[in-house]
């Protein structure tokens, strides 16, 4: 069984949709975390929610929004897309917010607004 | 802005060699260090966590050291082999306070050859 699931894998998408990226993990984590690779292949921090919580919220536009439904859940909503958001977006997930404790990650979905 | 910097960029070895790589972070502020292990088309798996000043871990024949006092960790790769063919991450963790983050190097890409 996968840890951390992404869907879908690849998302390609013209300029103006909205869309959503899920992500489910079955470690029993309390935090989940969103990432973007960036065109310099830096992975970022978009946000993280621990037990459903959002506890981390960095400067992200407000066309991006996560939904935590439940804390195995942590869903990216991205409207109006632009050209710019294109980038992979990995899902994480840790048994605890501090970071003392490794990440897992997703696979990724490689996201192409056109 | 947190700078987490990575050399070398790149790095071919033969099999059989032995190679490390260095990765800077923020010497103030220090919660943990992470190295990861980031094989093409799948996620990045944890090698370490690091927190002590001093840290040394080990896993197999892949070792990593901890100096926060000067914010330098190295990972160490003995006896390459193919398999260990990879992109090699750190990521830097500040104490934010209730919440903490990942901040990711852009990674030292390892191909080992016969």
């Amino acid at each position: 069984d996968t840890a951390v699931s992404q869907t879908p894998k690849y998302l390609v998408t013209q300029m103006g949709n909205d869309k959503s990226i899920k992500c489910e993990q079955n470690l029993g984590h309390d935090t989940m975390y969103w990432y973007k690779q960036d065109s310099k292949k830096f992975l970022k921090i978009m946000f993280s929610y621990n037990n459903k919580e959002l506890i981390i919220n960095e400067t992200v536009p407000n066309r991006f929004s996560p939904k935590s439904p439940d804390k195995a859940h942590l869903n990216l909503h991205i409207n109006s897309l632009e050209l710019g958001d294109s980038a992979v977006y990995f899902c994480a997930s840790s048994r605890v917010p501090l970071m003392n404790t490794e990440a897992f990650f997703g696979q990724g979905t490689r996201l192409t607004v056109v | 802005i947190l700078n987490v910097e990575q050399s070398p960029q790149s790095l071919h070895v033969q099999e059989g060699d032995s190679t490390n790589f260095t990765c800077s972070f923020p010497s103030s502020n220090f919660y943990a260090l992470h190295w990861y292990r980031w094989e093409t088309a799948k996620s990045p798996e944890a090698l370490f966590v690091m927190t002590l000043n001093g840290d040394e871990k080990k896993k197999g024949r892949i070792s990593a050291t901890l100096n926060t006092k000067e914010g330098y960790s190295y990972l160490y790769i003995k006896g390459s082999q193919p398999e260990d063919s990879a992109t090699y991450l750190c990521a830097f963790c500040s104490d934010t306070g209730t919440a903490s983050k990942l901040t990711f190097g852009t990674g030292t890409r390892l191909q080992v050859t016969l």
